[in-house]
């Protein structure tokens, strides 16, 4: 299994700022997922950051508005740029087992964003 | 490209009543198939994965899912719910090869006592 730590748990922010978010990883991994779950709904996947390259951005997510960076194989951090009460969620980082080949995710308590 | 359909985003059942949590997916090739629960004010954790060793897969808590490829399903299932059991469920897919784990809108269920 992997601990995931991330940081802020929570916050309030004001419409138009920027919040960076950082997820602390205690073993190494290749990837790292970046997933959005917004009130009432499901997960919605980022985008997916790898250690020495540029993160992967999902359909609807550009880089702009989600920069990321992955720094080594145990730390990333997602900033939520330019915000509007539309980005109130949870954030989560996630990383798959690598111990299995099914790979299945395991997820910190993530950071909810609160926009005014 | 995979894809988790869960019919009925809320369930109800009373205490001690059979659990059924439907979750039907799309994928193109064999799939490895999840069930999350997320508690109230905490992060997801697994409750139990299909690996295509077995069909009918045993998880924590009492649940089990059956793979059932002909139906394209993969229902989580509980005899006997419990007050505890109230949670929100995550049905999710990925493809054995890819690396993207897909979730379906979630069903939240309510135990009564």
């Amino acid at each position: 299994s992997a601990v995931i730590s991330q940081k802020p748990s929570r916050d309030i922010c004001q419409r138009g700022t920027s919040l960076t978010i950082q997820c602390q990883v205690d073993s190494q991994v290749t990837m790292m997922f970046w997933y959005r779950q917004q009130p009432g709904q499901s997960l919605t996947l980022i985008a997916t950051a790898n250690q020495g390259s540029e993160a992967t951005y999902e359909s609807g997510f550009v880089i702009d508005k989600f920069p990321i960076s992955r720094p080594n194989l145990t730390f990333s951090t997602l900033t939520v740029s330019n915000m509007s009460p539309e980005d109130s969620s949870i954030y989560l980082c996630t990383v798959r087992s690598q111990a299995t080949n099914t790979g299945e995710l395991f997820f910190g308590e993530g950071s909810r964003l609160t926009v005014l | 490209a995979q894809s988790v359909t869960q019919l009925g985003s809320h369930v109800s059942v009373s205490e001690g009543a059979l659990v059924l949590l439907r979750c039907n997916y799309s994928s193109s090739v064999p799939p490895y198939l999840f069930w999350y629960v997320q508690y109230p004010n905490q992060g997801l954790q697994l409750l139990l994965k299909y690996t295509s060793a077995a069909t009918l897969v045993k998880g924590i808590n009492g649940f089990e899912a059956e793979f059932k490829k002909s139906e394209t399903s993969f229902h989580l299932t509980k005899p006997s719910a419990h007050m505890s059991d109230a949670a929100e469920y995550f049905c999710a897919v990925r493809n054995t090869g890819g690396f993207k784990t897909i979730f379906g809108a979630g069903t939240r269920l309510f135990v009564k006592a």
